[in-house]
């Protein structure tokens, strides 16, 4: 069992440049979520996916898209980054309950 | 809506000393409440979590009591070790909420030899 995975771990990108993170999970859970990390500002969230075929903006949603691809898998969509998305992106995933279980990371530099 | 409120960090503390990271939430009703804890280039882990009033929640040493009364979800360590070292987040979830989990800013603690 690998948890949640998420690719890359590092990313640099230049501004207007595209690039889509991948996340995947293997615990067969039906919820997802992306969410940012910047300093000073704890977690928030992006996007998330309460179940396969769904999809809804989080706190945090503009300058991002999402596609649930199937239950095991959501990636998050940058169409044109710029410097204000550089950030640390955590994708988690739960079941029915309320624990959430977290990716490793990646660490995104958009110059 | 929700909102979690972390003491400002960091927190700088001796090895064997004690811990207590303050935590008070705002919700409606009966949110669970959580602590994750995130280690140094490392995703947030699920360190303890209470689902109801008075509940203690209690994992490597570390505990908290959802206060019902004060809105607070505080989490202590009687004897802090170098591994402790990390940011720790407080959370809560709201039913109805999409099954969604309301994060505190974090406060980093640093524990020295």
């Amino acid at each position: 069992n690998a948890g949640v995975t998420q690719t890359p771990k590092f990313q640099v990108l230049k501004t207007g440049q595209s690039m889509t993170l991948q996340c995947a999970q293997d615990m067969n859970h039906n919820s997802m979520y992306w969410y940012r990390q910047d300093p000073g500002m704890g977690l928030r969230l992006i996007y998330y996916s309460a179940s396969e075929g769904t999809t809804d903006k989080g706190e945090v949603p503009n300058g991002y898209n999402v596609s649930r691809l199937n239950k095991r898998e959501f990636s998050l969509r940058l169409e044109s980054a710029a410097p204000s998305q550089t950030s640390v992106y955590f994708c988690a995933s739960n079941l029915y309950n309320n624990e959430q279980f977290f990716g490793p990371g990646t660490r995104l530099t958009v110059l | 809506g929700n909102s979690v409120t972390q003491m400002e960090g960091p927190v700088t503390l001796s090895e064997e000393a004690f811990l207590t990271i303050n935590c008070t939430y705002t919700a409606t009703g009966y949110p669970s409440l959580f602590w994750y804890v995130q280690y140094p280039g490392e995703g947030l882990q699920l360190l303890l979590k209470a689902t109801k009033a008075d509940d203690k929640g209690s994992n490597k040493g570390f505990e908290a009591t959802y206060r019902k009364e004060t809105t607070s979800f505080h989490l202590e360590k009687g004897s802090v070790q170098v591994s402790d070292s990390a940011v720790y987040f407080c959370a809560l979830y709201q039913t109805g909420g999409g099954n969604k989990l309301t994060f505190g800013t974090g406060t980093q603690l640093k524990v020295e030899l």
